[in-house]
This record gives structure tokens, sequence and C-alpha cells, in this order.
């Protein structure tokens, strides 16, 4: 199975600032990285697509990138409502993986 | 507008058996293929199924393997889990997720709320 990490596994910016979160697989998977993000008491809700696709109807902040093994998503102003848990998952091959997560709190 | 409702969630003991529906409306139901994804307490997302549109392949988490049976109903479009087996790692909220499949990659989207599973004597 391809074991996906990400660091860091939490982090307490303030709202305006740039963030970025990194998603390491344990094999070459191309491109095929999604990210979600998951709130409390919520299901996951899809960002990020194919490492870089945002999904229709996400803000124009969330940004991803990468390929083979080193993925990043960024959120470049950070919002109130971007507090969350942000989850990546590789599709290549199965059974899919998600990372541990990395939990977004208020400072 | 795309929904989806999961329902048949509850406690169940050591070595019973449950089955999960997902109720599907807002999109042509038989030409997209779907998924189980499962989030024990506290903890991460695990992919544990997934059927394709026409229902005709079946994936599973090793995890899973031989205990939980993923179907469908295209006529009622409604998807299903059978878990039989359970054991106390199967405690989680199980969500089901309409599997977005492309030359791009592929994504869960949208998901449903989920329902409890608790496995518990």
């Amino acid at each position: 199975d391809i074991q996906m990490t990400q660091s860091p596994s939490s982090v307490s910016p303030s709202v305006g600032d740039r963030v970025t979160i990194t998603c390491r697989a344990s094999q070459g998977i191309g491109g095929w990285l999604t990210w979600y993000q998951q709130k409390p008491g919520k299901a996951p809700k899809l960002l990020i697509y194919a490492s870089s696709s945002l999904q229709s109807g996400v803000p124009s902040r969330f940004s991803g990138s990468g390929s083979g093994t080193d993925f990043t998503l960024t959120i470049s102003s950070l919002q109130p409502e971007d507090f969350a848990t942000y989850y990546c998952q590789q599709a290549l091959s199965f059974p899919f993986t998600f990372g541990p997560g990395t939990k977004v709190d208020i400072k | 507008e795309v929904q989806l409702v999961e329902s048949g969630g509850g406690l169940v003991q050591p070595g019973g058996s449950l089955r999960l529906s997902c109720a599907a409306s807002g999109f042509t139901f038989s030409t997209y293929a779907m998924s189980w994804v499962r989030q024990a307490p506290g903890k991460g997302l695990e992919w544990v199924s997934g059927i394709t549109g026409s229902g005709d392949r079946t994936y599973y988490a090793d995890s899973v393997k031989g205990r939980f049976t993923i179907s469908r109903d295209n006529s009622n479009n409604t998807l299903y889990f059978q878990m039989n087996s359970l054991r106390a790692e199967d405690t989680a909220v199980y969500y089901c997720a309409k599997w977005g499949i492309a030359a791009a990659g592929n994504w869960f989207d949208p998901w449903g709320q989920g329902t409890q599973v608790i496995v518990s004597s």
C-alpha cells in the first residue's frame, strides 16, 4: 500500500496568513493527489484533485502543486472559515490511502 | 443538487451484522462509481470500498475484505454496504461518496453526512 504523510500535523496561523501544508507519498503517484477539507462534525469536502485542479466552487485562495512524491496545499490568505483539518489522498492505486491530516487551528 | 443520505448505522455486538444504505439523488446514479469511506472516533479517513456504476466491479481494503460487501440498486438509486463479522475496530462514521473518475485523476465528491456504527458488547 502507498503510505501518505503530512506535515505539519497542526498549525496555528492568524487570519490573513499564508499557510502551506505538505503531503508526501511513499512512492511516486504522478499527479494523482487529492485534497479535502473537513470541519468538526461534518463530512469532508473536496478542494483539489489531480494535484492542482481546483474543484468548482472552491475559493481561488486554495491551490495545490506537486508531482511524484511531494505535494503542497497552499492557502494564500487564511480566512476564518478555513479553520479545519486538511487531508491529502493518493488516487493512483487501490487501496486509496489518506494522509493523517493537518489541523489548522485558530491562533 | 447532488444529495447522498446514509442510514442503517447503530450499535451492534462484536460478530454481528449491519447493512448501511446510501440514498442518492440529483444525478444519474447508474453512471457513477461510488465508495464508502470511514472515520474512527478522533481519527483520520480510511477508504474501505468502491463499486463501478454498473456494479460489475467492486474494490475493498484488506481491513474489510471477506467481511463486508458493497452493492448497488440502480433502479432505486441506492448504494449498500453489508457488514458482517463486525469487530470493535470497525467502529466509525461511515460515509458514502460519489466517486469521480477521469483521465486527470479521481476523487470523492460529494460525501453524505455519515452514519455512525458502534461495535461494542
